[in-house]
């Protein structure tokens, strides 16, 4: 089974500069998840879709951070403009929700330093 | 708003040893509790799980204890190795993976 890709694995920007970070579940998740881990800390919840639908994005900062989920698979993150506590690690995950199994299943990440 | 603590932020033992890591829950409609392990560099990884209407479940050198009552829940690693060495974190979610909220995360070493 292929795990949950993500990229690119690393990017380095200037404030006020934009970014996007891309993520392909596993085939069949339904859920997919953004999380923001910033270093030393636990992954902090961004937003959770539902197939192409938001269920969750009560701590996604909207003012510069967007998100979405075409045909329910794909999904980009962008952040517009970044500052520099943004840099963290950003990481998709995505589960099936339907089985038994609700563990996540965690991308490699996306690395952001915003300089 | 809804957190999980996680104790401890790190964990010395000696090589053969247990180790145990205790967090604690607020929403008491969390009914769903995944461990993960999260080697340097490497995404986090589901090591085992446990749900709400299980007391305790174990698997090989792991297991998990779970009080609803007392809103905790606990990792317990017997023979520690060295390669257990990592950082552990702790979650609490509703059904359907709704509001998970991670713990902070627990550093243990495991000295050979």
């Amino acid at each position: 089974e292929a795990g949950v890709a993500q990229s690119p694995r690393y990017k380095i920007i200037e404030k006020r500069q934009s970014v996007a970070f891309w993520c392909n579940p596993i085939s069949g998740h339904a859920t997919l998840y953004w999380y923001q881990q910033i270093l030393g800390q636990g992954p902090k919840l961004l937003i959770q879709f539902q197939n192409n639908g938001v269920v969750d994005d009560s701590q996604l900062p909207k003012d510069r951070f967007s998100a979405e989920r075409l045909k329910g698979v794909d999904s980009t993150l962008k952040i517009q403009p970044a500052k520099l506590e943004d840099s963290a690690v950003y990481l998709c995950a995505s589960s099936t929700r339907q089985g038994v199994d609700y563990g996540y299943t965690f991308g490699s990440g996306t690395r952001l330093t915003v300089v | 708003g809804e957190n999980v603590e996680q104790h401890p932020s790190t964990l010395s033992v000696q090589e053969g040893d247990s180790a145990v890591i205790k967090c604690t829950y607020s929403d008491s409609a969390s009914n769903y509790f995944p461990w993960y392990k999260q080697e340097l560099g490497k995404r986090p990884q589901l090591i085992i799980d446990i749900r709400s209407n299980v007391g305790e479940k174990k698997d090989q050198r792991i297991a998990v204890t779970l009080n609803k009552t007392a809103k905790h829940f606990s990792l317990h690693i017997t023979e520690t190795q060295p390669e257990d060495s990592a950082v552990y974190f702790c979650a609490a979610s509703k059904t359907g993976g709704f509001k998970t909220i991670f713990g902070a995360g627990t550093r243990l070493f495991v000295k050979a």
